[in-house]
């Protein structure tokens, strides 16, 4: 498997603009996570899903992030509108309840709004 | 809320110079205790599961412990490319409750 797959791997965007984060997570795997690193806050849970349904999305900051899990495969995260405090690495991760807990991350969506 | 707590922020290591990072956590039923190597750009890299006190885990010259408040992750003879941040994350024991809660991390540098 390629493992998690993220894109794009860069994104600047001016303030305001709509901006959406794509994932995809590796083949059965029934967990889905999005987290937010910042050298300030570290690595935060934003929201997750289990078997494409959001168990806990306490971790949204705003209604200005909307995430879905549309099918098994494909997984979105949108900032709408963007704020330059939203600059972050954007990092989605799976993991399988049968194959063991341990979460498995992409490589990161770079995010800057300006 | 499910607390970890990394020790020190930062390690500066001579080649060879065996040294420990600590992990303290405060978990609500532990499930399992995660460790991650993360090089800088890159995603967090899956390193070991520790799931009860007493368990260890060795991978290279990495060695992992665990007990009811902290886990103990062991360099022994470091090289240039065990630099990097490694993070702690514990995963509490929610009946559905599969999320990981981390550490800020400690950057582990280490000098030829």
């Amino acid at each position: 498997d390629a493992g998690v797959i993220q894109s794009p791997r860069h994104e600047v965007t001016e303030m305001g603009q709509e901006v959406t984060l794509r994932c995809k997570p590796i083949s059965g795997h029934d967990y889905l996570f999005w987290y937010r690193q910042t050298m300030m806050r570290g690595l935060e849970l934003l929201i997750y899903f289990n078997n494409n349904v959001p168990i806990d999305d306490s971790g949204m900051p705003e209604d200005r992030f909307s995430a879905k899990m549309p099918n098994a495969s494909f997984s979105t995260l949108k900032i709408q509108p963007s704020e330059p405090r939203d600059s972050a690495v954007y990092f989605c991760a799976s993991s399988s309840y049968l194959q063991g807990t341990e979460a498995f991350f992409g490589q990161g969506t770079r995010l800057t709004v300006v | 809320e499910d607390q970890v707590t990394q020790s020190p922020e930062a390690l500066r290591l001579q080649e060879g110079e065996s040294s420990s990072l600590n992990c303290s956590y405060t978990v609500s039923g532990l499930r399992g205790l995660f460790w991650y190597r993360q090089d800088p750009g890159k995603g967090p890299e899956f390193l070991f599961t520790l799931y009860s006190a007493g368990e260890e885990k060795e991978k290279e010259r990495l060695k992992a412990t665990l007990t009811k408040k902290e886990s103990l992750l062991h360099i022994t003879a470091p090289k240039p490319e065990d630099s990097a941040t490694y993070l702690c994350a514990v995963q509490a024991g929610g009946s559905n409750d599969y999320k990981l809660s981390f550490g800020a991390g400690t950057t582990v540098t280490v000098r030829a």
